[in-house]
């Protein structure tokens, strides 16, 4: 099992510009799920799905968007970047939503 | 959802029992008690979780008092691998289904 992979590892965007952040895991998990991670700070919840068809919003979900069309793959969406999107992305999958396994992360920088 | 208070930072002797404690004296009865962990720059990683009982699995122990107010996740034998940041969350699965990280305890093992 390769488990949860992320692509790209590292992304520089210029304002405005949008991009999507890939997402997948190969356990068969219903739910998966976006954080973002800014310096010094805990992980804090993007938007999440409880299985394919079903997306829903966590803490910080203004300026992206999530669809779910298969049991695999949860990509999310920067619509126009901007500075304050400067982040580490991470994707997490698992069967419930309390024990989840991570992915390796996105390095996402804004300029 | 309830609140965790863990301290900033704490460091530990290489070989040592390294003790995390967690407040939570807002839990709920149907609350669970789960800790993860950060290694520098990487995804998060589930240790282990609990309701009521102590808890013990390959990675560490989790002691949790009588009236659940506050637990310790301890590690038996620390090495340098276990510096990290150390997550401890309370989650219910009839709420929002939903982690929510706080900023943990950095935990530096020292040789």
């Amino acid at each position: 099992n390769a488990g949860v992979t992320q692509t790209p590892k590292f992304q520089v965007l210029k304002t405005g510009q949008s991009m999507t952040l890939q997402c997948a895991q190969d356990m068969n998990h219903e739910y998966m799920s976006w954080y973002r991670q800014d310096p010094g700070m805990g992980l804090r919840l993007i938007h999440y799905s409880v299985g394919a068809g079903i997306t829903d919003q966590g803490e910080v979900p203004n300026g992206y968007n999530v669809s779910r069309s298969t049991t695999e793959d949860f990509p999310l969406r920067l619509l126009s970047a901007a500075p304050s999107q400067t982040s580490v992305y991470f994707c997490a999958s698992s069967y419930s939503m309390d024990t989840q396994y991570f992915g390796p992360g996105t390095r996402l920088t804004v300029l | 959802d309830a609140k965790t208070t863990q301290p900033p930072s704490m460091d530990c002797a290489e070989g040592r029992a390294a003790n995390l404690p967690c407040n939570h004296s807002t839990i709920s009865g149907n609350e669970y008690v789960y800790w993860y962990r950060q290694i520098h720059s990487q995804g998060p990683q589930y240790i282990i979780h609990g309701l009521k009982n102590n808890e013990t699995n390959e990675m560490a122990s989790l002691i949790i008092t009588e009236d659940r107010k506050s637990s310790t996740l301890i590690l038996p034998h620390a090495t340098l691998r276990d510096t990290a940041v150390y997550y401890c969350i309370v989650y219910s699965i009839q709420g929002a289904q939903k982690l929510v990280f706080g900023q943990g305890t950095r935990l530096t093992i020292n040789p």
